[in-house]
């Protein structure tokens, strides 16, 4: 099945400092990423779409200033945490909508997703 | 406004017993219905997905969900359950040609040897 990967797996970081996170589709094209955000015992929370070539589309109440993201390629999606605060510690979980060819239409494959914690 | 509820927060089973996970879903036009499946210390991975025709979906691993409209629901089944399905299940649904993928808060299986 199609890959999607995240990088880094778990990341810990200062109060006040920028956290990159990589959201690469190994082995298919993907116009279309989705950031998503879990919070313990409850439910990913879409917080924008990735559009390659394109500004991302932010869901209401997500800071796109804060989260910034950045569709480079067409394998390539990263989310930038700006500022980081502890609040931000999340688990970041990132897919891939494929694209015509390998993969089918419209399933979305995700990656594996990374923790930030903010000290 | 649209949301996906899982009634069942966390389910704990023998191995061979049968299950079944809720699912319910509100949105107002059509509806493609999936659930996702998280093994400990892995993504998320797709079990089974409906878009439309026959409403009782065959997936992966022996799970099956029917699509009952008159109900929004969506269940899970499996007739016997196993060890190796200890996991986090994730009902999700979207508009049909959208791009917003709503999830709900999981529900955590453990099976018992």
């Amino acid at each position: 099945g199609a890959v999607v990967s995240q990088h880094p797996s778990w990341v810990i970081c200062k109060s006040g400092t920028s956290v990159k996170i990589e959201c690469r589709s190994l082995d298919f094209q993907a116009t279309t990423m989705f950031w998503y955000r879990q919070f313990p015992k409850q439910s990913l929370m879409l917080m924008a779409t990735s559009n390659e070539g394109s500004k991302a589309t932010y869901e209401q109440g997500v800071e796109k200033d804060k989260f910034l993201i950045n569709h480079a390629s067409l394998t390539l999606s990263t989310l930038t945490v700006t500022s980081a605060h502890p609040e931000d510690s999340s688990f970041y979980i990132c897919s891939a909508r494929g694209d015509r060819g390998r993969v089918n239409t419209g399933e979305l494959f995700f990656g594996e997703g990374s923790r930030l914690t903010v000290l | 406004a649209q949301s996906v509820s899982q009634h069942n927060h966390h389910v704990i089973l023998s191995e061979a017993a049968s299950l079944e996970l809720g699912c319910n879903y509100s949105y107002g036009g059509t509806v493609n219905l999936f659930w996702y499946v998280q093994y400990p210390g892995q993504h998320l991975q797709l079990l089974l997905k409906y878009f439309s025709g026959d409403p009782l979906v065959k997936g992966i691993k022996g799970f099956e969900a029917e699509f009952i409209k008159s109900k929004f629901s969506f269940n899970l089944r499996k007739p016997s359950v196993q060890w190796s399905d200890t996991a986090e299940y994730f009902c999700a649904a979207r508009g049909a040609g959208a791009n917003n993928l709503f999830f709900g808060t999981g529900t955590r299986l453990t099976v018992i040897p």
